[in-house]
């Protein structure tokens, strides 16, 4: 069964500086993989995937992803953070040939101004 | 608009009432899903409909009854609810099978209260 892991519950970010959110993942295929982001009181906005190809995917807001098959990773990256970036931001997995889509715990980033 | 619509966006209901969530997707997806979301828990898989046929129940109390109607609606039918299932219900959609689009687009939730 597949599975994700967000190993920060919170991580905080000056505005202006590179921000990183942590995902591994676990699949018995190969993965498709999501990251979406959570803002109060509203449902999951997709950002970016990773199906196949390049290890680096960009996606919406200036965000970007790299898949790490060997590390069974996929980090969340942008180069220099906003205070409207301060949200909740979730991993998700999919196995390829399977229906079911599974998320992580889920990562509150704060951007200090 | 992700062109996923739940309705009603709030409800707060007794113990033993009777009442059903709705979500309708204009995507032409084939896949539609229910999540459950709590305070400081992860993001849980209820249901999931596959070409209208319920391919996962994730061991959910029989207490939440789901109902897939046609490949555009989804709903989960709440009776005899407990104050702990109170929490924001997701529902999603996605494009499975060979091809198409494979992320999920999810609706805004429904924020359910049980008193």
């Amino acid at each position: 069964a597949q599975s994700v892991a967000q190993p920060e519950d919170q991580v905080n970010v000056a505005e202006g500086n590179p921000l990183t959110v942590k995902c591994t993942y676990s699949v018995s295929g190969n993965p498709y993989l999501f990251w979406y982001v959570q803002y109060p009181n509203r449902g999951l906005q997709f950002l970016l995937k990773y199906i196949t190809g390049d290890n680096l995917v960009k996606g919406s807001y200036g965000f970007e992803a790299e898949f790490n098959k060997s590390q069974t990773s996929f980090h969340l990256k942008k180069p220099s953070a906003l205070v409207s970036d301060s949200a909740l931001y979730f991993c998700a997995v999919r196995d390829m040939g399977d229906d079911k889509i599974i998320f992580g715990k889920g990562t509150r980033l704060h951007i200090l101004p | 608009e992700t062109g996923v619509t739940q309705t009603p966006r709030h409800l707060v209901m007794g113990m033993t009432n009777k009442k059903s969530l709705k979500c309708e997707q204009h995507l032409g997806h084939n896949a539609m899903y229910w999540y459950k979301q709590s305070a400081k828990k992860p993001l849980e898989l209820m249901f999931v409909y596959s070409l209208e046929e319920r391919v996962e129940n994730n061991s959910v109390p029989s207490r939440f009854s789901p109902e897939c109607p046609n490949s555009s609606h989804l709903f989960l039918h709440l009776h005899t609810l407990q104050p702990e299932d109170s929490a924001l219900y997701l529902c999603a959609s996605s494009q499975v099978g060979t091809g198409g689009i494979t992320e999920a687009f999810f609706g805004q939730g429904t924020r359910l209260t049980v008193v």
